[in-house]
């Protein structure tokens, strides 16, 4: 699988929006984009993905740049209750593919109220 | 049930003791996988449930570790004479099959090796 960078950690204020950057320069042309979020003592939880075109659902919204060798995970309006780790994945299937999903250490997300 | 459910909750093994680990995951939920997270990492893949066929067990760390899910529903992890560098979180996802986005992951099981 195609490696992806994150920074270590973040911090923003609630109630203002956060830019969670990530670059895939490797990336294939069938990779899919992939990000979950683990809240404190819980497992991984799906935010959204996408390949080419910019996604929004009601967790979050999918920035992908032209060259999809970076994208952007966009909350609009952070919460005490986004402090989470965010992961970029990139995975072959829209599912995920057959041999899971490969994370790395992600983002620390840090929310300041 | 509504999500994937995974039991116990936390387990504290004497090393060379031999525990499993229960995962129910979301009813009609083809693909099962375990992962095992370590203290500040991120989940890492052992292995992966098709139905009751296991395709694909490369990420299991030795042949300590085994894992069945005979009627294609509940699967149980055994890890077998525990050590120390076992301790982790073990956690397990379920989903519809491999093109449906999105796992649903339980909430995992802490092992700790004393």
């Amino acid at each position: 699988d195609a490696k992806t960078t994150q920074p270590n950690s973040m911090e923003s204020n609630e109630e203002e929006p956060v830019h969670l950057p990530c670059n895939h320069s490797t990336i294939s042309g069938t990779d899919y984009i992939h990000w979950y979020r683990q809240l404190p003592s819980q497992g991984p939880e799906y935010v959204i993905h996408g390949l080419t075109s910019n996604v929004n659902n009601r967790m979050a919204s999918l920035a992908i740049a032209e060259d999809r060798k970076s994208s952007t995970l966009i909350l609009h309006r952070a919460t005490l209750r986004d402090a989470a780790v965010y992961y970029c994945i990139l995975s072959m299937y829209s599912g995920g593919g057959a041999d899971g999903l490969t994370f790395g250490k992600g983002t620390h997300l840090i929310i300041q109220p | 049930g509504a999500g994937v459910s995974q039991s116990p909750r936390y387990k504290v093994a004497k090393r060379g003791q031999d525990v499993a680990l229960r995962c129910d995951p979301i009813s009609g939920h083809v693909s099962l996988f375990w992962y095992q997270q370590a203290l500040g990492q991120g989940p890492e893949f052992l292995t992966y449930f098709q139905n009751e066929a296991q395709l694909d067990k490369s990420g299991l760390p030795s042949d300590r570790f085994f894992a069945e899910r005979p009627e294609g529903s509940v699967s149980t992890l055994k890890i077998q004479r525990t050590q120390q560098e076992d301790s982790a979180v073990y956690l397990c996802a379920s989903s519809l099959g491999l093109s449906y986005y999105g796992y649903t992951f339980g909430s995992g099981t802490r092992l700790t090796v004393v």
